[in-house]
């Protein structure tokens, strides 16, 4: 079955880099492409960026100065990279599975139980 | 970017109806999508493109709407359906979830 999992560091300094992974299974990295989605506590969620099926990247405006996402398909594995960390970048961060349908039909259908991340020294 | 906006919470009773709104601040055409989020998990898909059920969502969740104005019916409610709802539009860059109605059952 379809299963996304996070991983990575539960506390990152102010200012330092965030490094996540997503490891996937039960489905070809390309064939599906994967996003990051985080969500401050109490808070709406936000995507962050994609990593389409063909090797391309998509990132949220907002963020893109900061982020970098790649992948490993031999280790279907997708990994998040983000600069500068500050508090307010504090949340559960999720990677999910996309679906698309016609034209900018974009959601997400799986997704992994998410990985806290807090900014602070 | 796109806002959603959707109303911060409601309380009904089990058996009763109940609609949870999205109101977008530009067209989605019916590039909306739901998601319920129970406390201490990850969000589900339950419609995508307005009012596509989702496998294995019970059918007593439906969407409707275009544009703008779109809607998530819940008919009857059962106290499982305790949750925070979200909506997602996928219409316009960046893609941005609403902040979410959250549902309480008497």
């Amino acid at each position: 079955q379809v299963q996304l999992k996070e991983s990575g560091p539960g506390l990152v300094q102010p200012s330092e880099t965030l490094s996540l992974t997503c490891t996937v299974s039960g489905f070809s990295l390309t064939s599906y492409s994967v996003s990051w989605v985080r969500q401050p506590s109490g808070k709406g969620p936000e995507w962050m960026g994609r990593m389409w099926y063909d090797g391309d990247t998509a990132y949220n405006s907002a963020l893109k100065s900061r982020l970098s996402i790649s992948r490993d398909t031999s280790k279907n594995q997708v990994f998040l990279k983000m600069n500068s960390l500050q508090t307010d970048d504090t949340g559960t961060y999720y990677c999910t599975r996309d679906r698309v349908r016609y034209y900018r039909g974009y959601y997400f259908d799986y997704w992994g139980q998410g990985v806290m991340v807090t900014v602070s020294s | 970017d796109t806002v959603l906006t959707q109303s911060p919470a409601l309380a009904v009773s089990p058996g009763e109806r109940v609609t949870i709104s999205c109101r977008a601040s530009e067209s989605v055409s019916t590039l909306m999508h739901w998601y319920q989020q129970k406390p201490g998990q990850q969000p589900t898909l339950l419609i995508y493109l307005a009012s596509n059920l989702e496998s294995g969502v019970p059918a007593r969740f439906s969407g409707s709407g275009s544009g703008t104005d779109f809607t998530l019916t819940i008919d009857p409610v059962e106290a499982d359906d305790t949750a925070t709802y979200y909506c997602q539009q996928s219409w316009n860059d960046p893609l941005t979830f609403g902040s979410g109605t959250k549902l309480e059952i008497k």
